[in-house]
């Protein structure tokens, strides 16, 4: 069973402050990971993804991969209000026509 | 990305009765997908929608339940049947296969509520 496992807080930041949310994920054959930001009665945004080790930054999102230790973070610089979401990471286990595994989510309250 | 269309947005139905959600994307896509998200939970595939093929369903799911249809790279079709308030849900299309990395994006959603 592939699983992906991430801390369902809330998570709460002051604004202006670093917002960091956690994944970790069973299988060690996987090879993309994604993050998506779902306001609350919306779907789910795709606003990063990353293939391999290291940091991939966009903006105000830096997402960072460690597939030895089978971990993947999002890093949000100068939280904002506007930031308070739930964050679900997502895992793809192989290339191929196979849909992503997705955890449970995270909720950031950015407190202004 | 792709745009991705659903209808109905929401809806209220009787016990008993079913629901076809209709899903429309602006161009050809690999795969289509199917997902409900009950409230306060995250997401739950419910099943892989396969042109020119039957669905492939995931564990707790079944056709007689949840029919897909897929007639072409553009379109597909989710029918809810014999609906019970526990199908009360968001039902979610997503799709794949127009980008590098296989990325999925998400339609808006259908808002389903059984009484």
């Amino acid at each position: 069973q592939k699983e992906v496992e991430q801390n369902s807080g809330p998570l709460s930041v002051p604004e202006g402050a670093i917002a960091s949310l956690n994944c970790t994920y069973s299988d060690r054959g996987s090879q993309s990971f994604f993050w998506y930001r779902q306001y609350s009665g919306k779907s789910p945004e795709l606003i990063m993804f990353i293939y391999s080790n290291g940091d991939k930054e966009d903006g105000r999102f830096t997402a960072q991969l460690n597939k030895a230790s089978q971990y993947v973070s999002l890093l949000i610089r100068d939280s904002q209000p506007s930031d308070s979401a739930t964050y679900l990471c997502a895992v793809k286990a192989r290339s191929g026509n196979t849909p992503l595994v997705f955890g449970k989510g995270t909720r950031l309250s950015v407190i202004a | 990305s792709a745009v991705i269309s659903q209808k109905p947005s929401r809806d209220i139905c009787q016990r008993g009765t079913s629901l076809t959600i209709q899903c429309q994307v602006d161009s050809q896509v690999t795969m289509m997908f199917w997902y409900r998200q009950q409230p306060g939970q995250s997401l739950t595939l419910i099943a892989t929608a396969n042109q020119g093929s039957e669905a492939t369903y995931e564990s707790g799911f079944v056709i007689d339940k949840f029919p897909i249809s897929r007639p072409n790279l553009t379109f597909s079709t989710l029918t809810v049947s014999n609906m019970s308030p526990e199908d009360s849900s968001i039902y979610l299309c997503s799709v794949s296969g127009g980008g590098a990395f296989d990325e999925q994006y998400f339609g808006p959603g259908t808002r389903l509520t059984v009484t």
